[in-house]
Order: structure tokens, then C-alpha cells, then sequence
């Protein structure tokens, strides 16, 4: 089993912190995402990465940057954080081209973040 | 502007009877979908899937349906249980030219309670 595990379950910063969010695969997966759930928006993509230190913009960038040093480990960083960013983060992982299942996203299970 | 819309927040149904989750997209690039259940506290979970070039696909007690000229899936289950409460996401995936990654635009979620 794919298993996606983030380095916290519950987060709390103050605004202007600096702040990391980790997570690894075990699968051996070459893409990597970071989403925000929030009440009624659904998932919404932040960033992803196809590619050890390759990383491309999702629908909602601002405010966020990423790092994936390691095929296994994808991190997201907020520079300032800001009550706006108070929100449940998750990270997911899926194979490559090559793969049947190349379509599935394997999520882990969240860092709830608050800001105050 | 959604790209991928569950019009319904929530959805109640007795146990035993079928539940039917619906999803309507605006994007003809879309070519794979796929149907999300998550729990409170945990990352969601993939459930099932169909390529554009299908209109049906079942696994079990759950079969989505795609009719591509109304741009609408849905998810049947059947029978329905309590432990398929949850929140359903609808995801839609188009073709990228970066790398492997495959994006997934979800929809804001429908909670689904099965009442024993």
C-alpha cells in the first residue's frame, strides 16, 4: 500500500512565522502535490512537482513556496504566514506515465493549520 | 470560476436504498474522472474512476456513469451503507505537457449520511 505520511496533524502559528509543512512517500512516486481544503471549495491545488527540484504553480501560488530535494520528500513553506492561510493542507503523491494506476492521487492525512 | 461543480453540499439517504452523487464539469479537455471519499480527520481516498472514452464503469457497490455531451458524471452506490458516510469528491484530470504529473480539479464535495 501507497502510504503518504505530513509531519504534523495540528499546527498553530503566529502570523508572520515561518512555516514547514513535510511530507514523504514511500512509493517511490514521481509526482508530488500540495492542496488546501477548505468549507465549500473543495481541494484546491497550491503547487506540484513531476520531477526531483522541478516544481510548477497550481491554482493558488501566492503566499506559498515549495521544495522537493528528494524524490520522497516534497515540503511546503509559508514565508509570512497569514490568517488567510488558517486551513487544512494535503499533500499527495501519484506514479508516473508508465504506471496503470498514472491517474490516482495517493493523499496523506493532513496538517490542520492555524494561524492566530 | 469552477471547473468541476457538485451543486449539492449534503445528501441523506436510508440504509439499504441507492444513494446517487452527481458532478458537472465545463471543461471538454477533461478525459479521466474520478470519484474521492473522504472521513473526518483523514486524507481522502480513491474509490473509482472512467476515461472519457467510457460511459460507465462499476466496482462492486459503486458505478459511475459519464455522459459526456451533458459534461455530467454521477456515482451511484448500492445498496447504501452507514459506513459510506463520508464526503464524495468528483476530480477531473486533463492532459499536461509538464513532465508526468496528472492535475486533478476537484469539486467542493458532497457530505453523504446513510441513516440506519
Amino acid at each position: 500500500d501507497v502510504k503518504v505520511t505530513q509531519s504534523s496533524r495540528y499546527l498553530v502559528k503566529r502570523t508572520g512565522e515561518k512555516v514547514f509543512l513535510e511530507c514523504v512517500q514511500d512509493m517511490d512516486h514521481e509526482n508530488m502535490f500540495w492542496y488546501r481544503q477548505d468549507p465549500g471549495l473543495g481541494l484546491r491545488l497550491i503547487y506540484f512537482s513531476y520531477d526531483v527540484k522541478m516544481k510548477e504553480k497550481g491554482d493558488i501560488p501566492e503566499g506559498y513556496s515549495v521544495s522537493r530535494e528528494k524524490k520522497e520528500r516534497f515540503s511546503l513553506i509559508l514565508e509570512s504566514a497569514s490568517t488567510n492561510q488558517t486551513s487544512m493542507y494535503l499533500c499527495a503523491s501519484s506514479p508516473g506515465q508508465g504506471s496503470q494506476r498514472r491517474y490516482e492521487q495517493y493523499f496523506g492525512p493532513g496538517t490542520r493549520l492555524t494561524v492566530t | 470560476d469552477q471547473q468541476v461543480k457538485q451543486n449539492s453540499p449534503s445528501l441523506s439517504v436510508q440504509e439499504g436504498r441507492i444513494s446517487i452523487l452527481n458532478c458537472d464539469y465545463t471543461n471538454s479537455m477533461f478525459d479521466y474522472f474520478l470519484w474521492y471519499k473522504k472521513y473526518p480527520a483523514e486524507g481522502p481516498t480513491f474509490l473509482i474512476s472512467i476515461s472519457s472514452i467510457k460511459d460507465k464503469n462499476e466496482d462492486g457497490r459503486f458505478t459511475v456513469f459519464l455522459n459526456k455531451s451533458a459534461k455530467h458524471l454521477s456515482l451511484h452506490i448500492v445498496p447504501s451503507q452507514p459506513g459510506d458516510s463520508a464526503v464524495y469528491f468528483c476530480a477531473a484530470s486533463a492532459r499536461r505537457t509538464s513532465g508526468s504529473a496528472r492535475q486533478l480539479t476537484f469539486g467542493s464535495g458532497t457530505q453523504l449520511t446513510v441513516l440506519p
